[in-house]
């Protein structure tokens, strides 16, 4: 069963417009932890915000903010503000187990096109 | 500060031969990964290490081993490749385990399978 779910395979948004990519995860554990990563067309990793699974709070970078609702299982990434170099592929991961048996999924990833 | 080193960046194979990539790492990290990345798949987990000598299977580990006998080095090996073989491959590390530090990225082997 696929435990990160991205539900956006692609985006389109204005320049300047709030933008929220959707990610659902799938988890028996307690604690765990959830990454945002980009990925532009030179095809590096770049990584955005991470939110733990007992953080009370948001998670917020810049003009990244994570919008966690654990009751929902969902972790969606808002980037407020877009920009022209916000364009690339974006990928939400879970690290689940703990200890020295955790392993770290990533989702199928939304691409998302800023138009100016 | 060379972070995730992987070699080679391009490969080209025949269906049959056997390859390995390395990946390598300066930051004494514990946790060492292998991902391929194929278009509309996402980054699918390969195999994964918490350690030097232990390794563990991810979510698609057939056609592939690894070991990981010193820290910094995490080799991926191909027994016998095949054409699904061809894709970007990722090695990534981050600190000790159950930790919020994100991973770091090679910035890929990019494989093709004739």
């Amino acid at each position: 069963a696929q435990k990160i779910t991205q539900t956006q395979p692609g985006m389109f948004v204005q320049e300047k417009e709030a933008v929220t990519l959707d990610c659902t995860y799938d988890t028996s554990d307690q604690s765990y932890g959830l990454f945002w990563y980009k990925q532009p067309s030179s095809g590096e990793m770049i990584f955005l915000i991470y939110q733990g699974s007992y953080d009370e709070q948001n998670a917020t970078e810049g003009r990244y903010s994570l919008n966690f609702q654990k009751a929902r299982k969902s972790a969606n990434l808002v980037i407020s503000a877009s920009q022209l170099g916000d364009s690339a592929m974006y990928f939400c991961a879970m690290r689940e187990g703990g200890d020295r048996d955790d392993k770290i999924i990533f989702g199928k990833g939304t691409r998302l096109h800023i138009l100016p | 500060n060379a972070g995730v080193t992987q070699t080679p960046k391009f490969q080209v194979l025949k269906t049959g031969q056997s390859m390995t990539l390395q990946c390598a790492q300066d930051m004494n990290h514990e946790y060492m990964s292998w991902y391929r990345q194929d278009p509309g798949m996402g980054l699918r987990l390969i195999h994964y290490s918490v350690g030097a000598g232990i390794t563990d299977q991810g979510e698609v580990p057939n056609g592939y081993n690894v070991s990981r006998s010193t820290t910094e080095d995490f080799p991926l090996r191909l027994l016998s490749a095949a054409p699904s073989q061809t894709s970007v491959y990722f090695c990534a590390s981050s600190p000790v385990s159950n930790s919020n530090q994100p991973q770091h990225f090679g910035d890929g082997t990019r494989l093709s399978i004739l």
